[in-house]
């Protein structure tokens, strides 16, 4: 059965820090992996896919990379912003019909 | 930009009531899903549509969970009756194929439920 761990749960940095969320996953068999944002009590917005034959994927100053034959995904967030706050998630494809199993996020706070 | 369209937002009810949430997937999406996400958790799947034909059920609660996608389009997902563990937010989300390493899903805004 298909887990996904994410570390840190929490995270708290100054403003303009670069920083690195980290991803873990059991099966190297997957279709993808998506990393998602979430604001309090609201629906989760796609940042960036990966599918399982790239190493990495650029969206502004978001940089996300595979390694799936070690079941690892990082998301690197360059000079982060009060903006930046928010739960992030990532997941994997997982079963026999492409759902997403998810982790249980990490919550950063960016200080001003 | 297309978007995945939820209603309610917010449903208040009380335990033995039944409830529904409905879904509008983004135009031309073959595939539905529906998640639940209880607080401080990540979202886990409860069914999954491909057109009008259910694909993945085998985590729905069905002796009070019902869902539907009569027409392949827009869905409807059935709570009845509504248990105080079902206090969740509802995510619903749509991709045009599931069978592609381009799977993306687009998530819809979500229903909070609250069963008091």
């Amino acid at each position: 059965k298909q887990e996904v761990t994410q570390i840190p749960a929490a995270l708290s940095v100054p403003e303009g820090e670069n920083l690195v969320l980290n991803c873990s996953f059991t099966d190297s068999a997957i279709y993808n992996l998506q990393w998602f944002r979430q604001d309090p009590g609201k629906g989760l917005t796609s940042l960036l896919l990966i599918q399982s034959s790239q190493r990495e994927q650029t969206s502004g100053r978001l940089n996300a990379s595979l390694d799936k034959s070690s079941g690892r995904s990082t998301l690197y967030i360059a000079a982060s912003q009060p903006g930046d706050s928010a739960t992030y998630l990532c997941a994997v494809t997982g079963g026999s019909q492409g759902n997403l199993i998810f982790g249980k996020g990490t919550k950063l706070s960016v200080k001003p | 930009e297309a978007e995945v369209a939820q209603s309610p937002r917010y449903k208040i009810t009380e335990k033995s009531q039944a409830v529904a949430f409905w879904c509008d997937p983004i135009s031309g999406h073959a595939t539905l899903y529906w998640y639940r996400q209880i607080l401080g958790q990540g979202p886990e799947l409860l069914v999954q549509f491909q057109d009008e034909s259910v694909v993945d059920d085998s985590q729905l609660p069905k002796d009070r969970f019902s869902a539907e996608r009569l027409k392949g389009v827009d869905s409807t997902l059935k709570i009845q009756p509504a248990e105080l563990g079902d206090s969740a937010m509802y995510l619903c989300a749509s991709s045009s194929r599931w069978d592609s390493s381009y799977n993306e899903q687009f998530f819809g805004p979500g229903t909070r439920l609250t069963v008091l």
